[in-house]
């Protein structure tokens, strides 16, 4: 398996609304990471997950708030959003050891959030 | 300045053209180039990577580093309108970051 599986594929939440996003891996990569991707413009980092343990938040504001239950695993729960926060969201994963190559993500298809 | 530069394009070349990309940085310390091809609408898929300066070769595609010049490119033999995508340059120190630097990302169109 060298996929990241992602969903919601799609999600429409009003600014009052509580949702998750899911995001799954079984390549045994040791780091995962959830980017923001507005229109026309590069993939921004949120935060990094390294064994299971939050290692970097980008001061993401705290209506974001990730969550890594297992190696295998990382949500990002959503509460109180902005209809700025609308974007596609990435969740990537590497092994960041050994040869280069594991060093390059393998991104997810990203979930696309509408905030109404 | 920013760290890294890309022209965003739109870039539109006829099939079977030769087609380069290119990314400039100004941080002396990147070791981890990667290029990254995304199809609108989905995820950025890896393309090629390289570790410090050279080239690298698959098949159609070939990328090169030139630490001298902080310049590193992407050329596309025999392209193809299924080419049709951006393209974004990444890269990043060795250091204990995990926080790779990305281009703007060029958008490339491929006319069959």
């Amino acid at each position: 398996d060298t996929e990241v599986t992602q969903t919601p594929k799609h999600l429409v939440m009003g600014m009052t609304n509580k949702k998750s996003l899911k995001c799954e891996q079984h390549m045994g990569h040791r780091a995962m990471y959830w980017y923001k991707q507005k229109a026309k413009k590069p993939p921004e980092l949120m935060f990094v997950y390294s064994y299971e343990k939050l290692s970097i938040n980008e001061s993401v504001p705290s209506r974001f708030s990730p969550e890594c239950p297992n190696s295998s695993l990382l949500n990002l729960h959503l509460h109180a959003l902005q209809p700025e926060d609308s974007a596609l969201y990435l969740c990537a994963s590497n092994q960041e050891r050994g040869t280069a190559a594991n060093y390059g993500y393998t991104f997810g298809s990203g979930t696309r959030l509408t905030v109404v | 300045q920013k760290e890294v530069e890309q022209d965003p394009g739109p870039l539109s070349v006829p099939e079977g053209a030769i087609v380069s990309l290119n990314c400039t940085y100004s941080n002396s310390a990147f070791q981890y180039f990667m290029w990254y091809r995304q199809y609108s609408r989905k995820g950025p898929e890896l393309l090629m990577y390289t570790y410090s300066s050279g080239n690298k070769e698959d098949g159609r595609f070939t990328a090169q580093v030139d630490k001298s010049s902080k310049y590193i490119s992407l050329f596309i033999r025999d392209s193809q309108p299924s080419d049709s995508a951006t393209y974004l340059c990444a890269m990043r120190t060795t250091s204990g970051t995990y926080k790779y630097i990305f281009g703007t990302g060029t958008r490339l169109k491929v006319l069959a």
